[in-house]
């Protein structure tokens, strides 16, 4: 089945700094990755659609330029969380389109803790 | 009123019970229904999918659908310890999966 990495799986960082996570396809090409955001016992919450090659689309109430998307490959997209704080500490899901359903593949996830 | 309902449980229950699980929607523009199984601290990953009205059996588990009444159902025949888990339904308008709504995820412990 398809495979969607994510790295790192877990990253705490001091607030104010900036954290980059990265979202790989590794066995499909993924014209179409996805950005969610998991708080703990609720549902993901779509942040982004991110295009190959194009300006990532972001749901409303999602800041843009705290939350960079870029999709520079057909396997590859990264989220840059931007002056992180302790507010953003959440889990972070990344999904990939593909399969013969055209289905979301998700990756395991990325928690980030913003002390 | 939210897109997508689910009772967020905890559900327990004994190994070899048949556990249903429930969603409720507004949309009538879903058409294509997704279950999805969450591990803690893991990403989802799809169990079943389904588009439009009907059921879908693979192995344990048995997908159905009434649009009629906005109401996806996930039965697990012979449940496990294993499938100790949070179900995540999911629903979207298009095929292209462009907009999948969640709903919040019902939690679920198979107790040996």
């Amino acid at each position: 089945g398809a495979v969607v990495s994510q790295h790192p799986s877990r990253v705490i960082c001091k607030s104010g700094t900036s954290v980059k996570i990265e979202c790989r396809s590794l066995d499909f090409q993924a014209t179409t990755m996805f950005w969610y955001r998991q708080f703990p016992k609720q549902s993901l919450m779509l942040m982004a659609t991110s295009n190959e090659g194009s300006k990532a689309t972001y749901e409303q109430g999602v800041e843009k330029d705290k939350f960079l998307i870029n999709h520079a490959s057909l396997t590859l997209s990264t989220l840059t969380v931007t002056s992180a704080h302790p507010e953003d500490s959440s889990f972070y899901i990344c999904s990939a389109r593909g399969g013969i359903y055209n289905e979301q593949f998700f990756g395991p996830g990325t928690r980030l803790t913003v002390l | 009123q939210k897109e997508v309902e689910q009772d967020p449980g905890p559900l327990s229950v004994p190994e070899g019970a048949i556990v249903s699980l429930n969603c409720t929607y507004s949309n009538s523009a879903f058409q294509y229904f997704m279950w999805y199984r969450q591990y803690s601290r893991k990403g989802p990953e799809l169990l079943m999918y389904t588009y439009s009205s009907g059921n879908k059996e693979d192995g344990r588990f048995t997908a159905q659908v009434d649009k009629s009444s906005k109401y996806i159902s996930l039965f697990i025949r012979d449940s496990q310890p294993s499938d100790s888990a949070t179900y995540l339904c999911a629903m979207s308008a298009g095929a292209s999966y462009d907009k999948v709504i969640f709903g919040p995820g019902t939690s679920l412990s198979v107790i040996p």
